[in-house]
């Protein structure tokens, strides 16, 4: 069955170092990878979007690559800054462009 | 900037009665969507719509749950008999769907409390 795994609960990094956040799915092909952020009780906000044909995209401090032969996408976020802390969710393309979206990591910025 | 919007924010009801979550999508969108997400699990995708039909349902969206755009600018979703396990926040998207793979914008969603 499709599994989508981001790699880890939680992820606690210091102000200004670079965030990584990783999506692995398994049995599935997907068109195209989204990045969202959740705050909580909130909706999830779009952040980026990267197609099968594209290897990196980028969007002012993030960074998303997409390797669809490791199965694998990675979201960067540099000089991360405490406002960044929230919950990243990954979401893959389905039919009819329904998406099925990872548990996601969240991620604490320290001062 | 347009937004989604959803009401009521927060809805608390006794199970086996009827709940009506309301949604106002951006204006000029076309395809519309339902998820839920059960407090500390997934997103969940359970409906999308399109031309005033259903394109897609997923597994969880049985005959309890029906959706409906009454007029041009609401879209809802219906829980017939609620059930403790309904329990979740609904969010409700909508997209300009324009092409395969365009970004959905989320509401902010309804708390929905099964009693």
């Amino acid at each position: 069955s499709q599994k989508i795994e981001q790699n880890s609960e939680a992820l606690n990094i210091q102000e200004g170092k670079t965030a990584t956040l990783t999506c692995n799915y398994t049995n599935y092909s997907p068109a195209y990878l989204q990045w969202y952020r959740q705050d909580p009780g909130r909706g999830p906000v779009f952040l980026l979007l990267i197609r099968e044909n594209e290897k990196e995209k980028r969007k002012e401090r993030l960074k998303v690559t997409f390797d669809t032969t490791l199965k694998q996408s990675l979201f960067h976020i540099t000089a991360s800054q405490p406002a960044d802390s929230a919950t990243y969710l990954c979401a893959l393309s389905g039919g009819y462009n329904k998406l099925i979206f990872g548990a996601g990591t969240r991620l604490a910025v320290h001062p | 900037e347009p937004e989604v919007t959803q009401t009521p924010s927060h809805q608390v009801t006794q199970m086996g009665q009827e709940v009506i979550l309301r949604c106002v999508p951006i204006s000029n969108h076309l395809y519309f969507y339902w998820y839920r997400q059960i407090l500390g699990q997934k997103v969940e995708f359970l409906v999308s719509f399109y031309n005033n039909e259903i394109s897609e349902k997923s597994e969880i969206f049985d005959d309890q749950f029906s959706v409906e755009r009454p007029d041009g600018s609401n879209f809802t979703l219906k829980i017939r008999s609620t059930k403790l396990e309904d329990s979740a926040m609904y969010f409700c998207a909508s997209g300009p769907g324009l092409a395969v793979g365009d970004t959905q914008y989320f509401g902010p969603g309804t708390r929905l409390t099964v009693l």
